[in-house]
């Protein structure tokens, strides 16, 4: 069974560029979660999706917005970079429904330089 | 609004010592969750806690939720130096999957 698919793995874009990262969910989970890691803020909520609707937004500002395709596939932008914006994002995919787990693709490391 | 802290952030113990890493969150929450995460890689999930008095238990690892307390333990068992990782817990509540992170405990064992 694949798992959660993040790409690219690794980017380097310089500042007031845009950029768009990809998850792939595990075949037949239909919520995809984004967050933020970085060394100083930890794992921050940016937003889910679920059956192509954002469900919930985290306390990010409105340069970060995402969408989710009829496969369950995501994307998330991030408009106009910041050097702050440098950290490991990830994506989390679970099964619909209440409690249930959710696993982590590995990531996309950017740099914003 | 929820927050989650962990304690201690950074944990140095020994191999064969047992230790336990503490998870409070401030409101009414579902499910628990506890991740491992390795230096540069993703995150790992562990347990999934779902009721109060929920006790789970992986190898060397067993995790337990108070949702009367608010209070996860993730207690270490008789350590062993493939157990070094940055260990997460996380709440979320309802059909969303909006998980809050604690800051991590950063665990170190030694020979």
């Amino acid at each position: 069974k694949a798992g959660v698919t993040q790409t690219p793995r690794y980017l380097i874009k310089t500042r007031g560029q845009q950029v768009t990262l990809s998850c792939s969910p595990i075949s037949g989970h239909r919520s995809v979660s984004w967050y933020q890691q970085t060394p100083g803020q930890g794992l921050q909520f940016l937003f889910e999706y679920f059956s192509e609707t954002q469900r919930n937004k985290g306390n990010f500002p409105g340069r970060f917005s995402g969408r989710q395709f009829s496969n369950s596939r995501s994307e998330m932008n991030v408009s106009t970079l910041e050097l702050g914006d440098s950290a490991l994002y990830l994506c989390a995919s679970s099964l619909p429904g209440h409690n249930t787990e959710a696993f982590f693709g590995q990531g996309t490391r950017l740099t914003v330089v | 609004e929820l927050k989650v802290e962990q304690n201690p952030l950074f944990l140095s113990m020994q191999e064969g010592k047992n230790y336990t890493i503490y998870c409070n969150y401030s409101t009414t929450s579902d499910r628990l969750y506890w991740y491992r995460q390795d230096p540069g890689k993703s995150l790992e999930s562990l347990f999934v806690l779902l009721s109060n008095g929920a006790v789970k238990q992986e190898g060397r690892l067993m995790a337990s939720l108070d949702t009367k307390a608010r209070l996860s333990t993730l207690h270490i068992t008789a350590a062993v130096h493939d157990l070094s990782a940055t260990y997460f817990c996380a709440v979320a509540s309802g059909n969303n999957n909006d998980m809050r992170f604690g800051a991590g405990t950063r665990l170190t064992v030694k020979p």
